[in-house]
């Protein structure tokens, strides 16, 4: 069974300018999250999907945040513009949805802000 | 809001021997799911091990396995037999029953070095 795959794997940019992220969950998962992770810290939710549906972004930054996750499988992150304290690694994770259920990680994309 | 602490930021382990990393969290609720996670330096987040509140025993699996002190709020994980493959950043996180993934805190967790 194939992993959730991100890419890229890694990200360097100048503040002010934009990037984007891109997740592919494990077929058939309905939900679908993203998460930052500062360095010396654990995760930190900051949207959930299920499906094509936004659940939860009460963590977003929607000022500079956005994500979609059109058609209910693939999903992206995009930062415009981005800050110098964004430098973070981008994990995105995937679970068959529903309480309970384990979320499966990818291996994220490491963001440099300089 | 719920907290879970890691109060040891690095710790190391001779190959083949034992070691325990500890974790203490904080919630009013009494039905909820404890994990700890390992995430290698390719920086993907694979669950170790799953303790549910209600259950009295400890999870284990294979060489890892915890001790769960629910009144005293405490959830360490112990490795045995120590292989230069555990060397990680392992994270301890918390989830209320009922909710999903999304709904995971974690700690800041503790890198842990193998020697050979």
């Amino acid at each position: 069974e194939a992993g959730v795959a991100q890419s890229p794997r890694y990200k360097i940019i100048e503040k002010r300018q934009s990037v984007a992220f891109w997740c592919n969950p494990i077929s058939g998962h309905a939900t679908l999250y993203w998460y930052q992770q500062i360095l010396g810290q654990g995760p930190k939710l900051l949207i959930q999907f299920q499906n094509n549906g936004v659940v939860d972004d009460s963590q977003l930054p929607k000022d500079r945040f956005s994500a979609e996750r059109l058609k209910g499988v693939d999903s992206t992150l995009k930062i415009q513009p981005a800050k110098l304290e964004d430098s973070a690694v981008y994990l995105c994770a995937s679970s068959l949805g529903g309480v309970n259920t384990e979320a499966f990680f990818g291996q994220g994309t490491r963001l440099t802000v300089v | 809001a719920q907290t879970v602490t890691q109060s040891q930021p690095e710790m190391s382990v001779q190959e083949a021997e034992t070691v325990t990393l500890s974790c203490t969290y904080d919630t009013s609720e009494s039905d909820y799911y404890l994990f700890w996670y390992k995430q290698p330096p390719s920086r993907q987040m694979i669950l170790v091990i799953r303790q549910e509140a209600y259950k009295q025993q400890n999870a284990t699996e294979n060489r890892f396995s915890v001790n769960f002190q629910k009144a005293a709020k405490s959830f360490s994980l112990k490795i045995s037999d120590s292989q230069l493959g555990d060397a990680a950043m392992y994270f301890c996180a918390y989830r209320r029953s009922g909710t999903n993934a999304g709904k995971s805190t974690f700690g800041d967790g503790t890198t842990l070095t193998v020697k050979p």
